[in-house]
């Protein structure tokens, strides 16, 4: 089976500091899809990033960057000077094909991100 | 581009009732996929339906029911509602069958209460 662990529930930080949201996943398969998604109060998922298994190159995105690591089975997801519109809860997902098909999502419990001005 | 649209947004219902939700996949998506959000389970996934077929299906009971139609649109429908059904319950839907890494596209999901 599969599974994400998000083992940080909140974190509160103040405008412009930097914060790291650590997402570990498990997966006997060999090729997986791993996510990030933010939901706004509003209820809506909204896509930051997908990651392929294969490729385990660090990605930077403005003020978004992502830490691959597949030898610690870590998708760890930091923001760089984070701003009060960057408050959410932060999801990291896992697709693979092992369970239930290749489009399901396997959603950690998620990270509640507030950012106090 | 007009993104995933749900209905209704919010929908209240008593114990024992049926409900049945509707989603609208963004033009030329064929996948649609199904997941509840509870504060106590999180994000889980229901199923997902392409080309009018269901796909795959999550570990949930078969009150949960969905189906696709010719244009795309899914609705899912829920027998017999209990309290613990009370939940975000959000629809996504992606491009094609092919690419395993297809972005999913999420709507803004129906809040289903139970009372």
């Amino acid at each position: 089976a599969q599974k994400v662990t998000q083992a940080q529930t909140e974190i509160s930080v103040v405008e412009k500091e930097d914060v790291t949201l650590d997402c570990v996943y498990e997966t006997r398969d060999t090729t997986y899809y791993l996510f990030w998604y933010k939901q706004p109060p509003s209820g809506e998922l909204v896509f930051l990033i997908r990651r392929n298994s294969f490729d385990e190159q660090n990605e930077i995105s403005g003020r978004y960057s992502w830490n691959f690591q597949k030898s610690t089975s870590s998708f760890n997801f930091t923001i760089t000077a984070s701003q009060v519109v960057d408050s959410a809860v932060y999801f990291c997902a896992l697709s693979a094909n092992q369970d239930t098909g290749r489009r399901a999502l396997t959603f950690g419990s998620g990270t509640r991100l507030q950012v106090q001005p | 581009k007009a993104g995933v649209t749900q209905t209704p947004r919010y929908l209240i219902k008593t114990r024992g009732q049926q409900v049945t939700l509707s989603c609208s996949p963004i033009s030329g998506h064929r996948s649609v996929s199904w997941y509840q959000q509870t504060p106590g389970q999180g994000l889980q996934f229901l199923f997902e339906y392409f080309s009018e077929t269901q796909r795959n299906k999550g570990n949930f009971p078969g009150r949960f029911s969905g189906r696709q139609f010719s244009n795309s649109r899914s609705e899912m429908n829920v027998s017999t509602l209990e309290l613990g059904d009370s939940a975000l319950y959000l629809c996504a839907s992606s491009l094609e069958q092919a690419a395993r890494d297809d972005e999913q596209f999420f709507g803004p999901g129906t809040r289903l209460t139970v009372l």
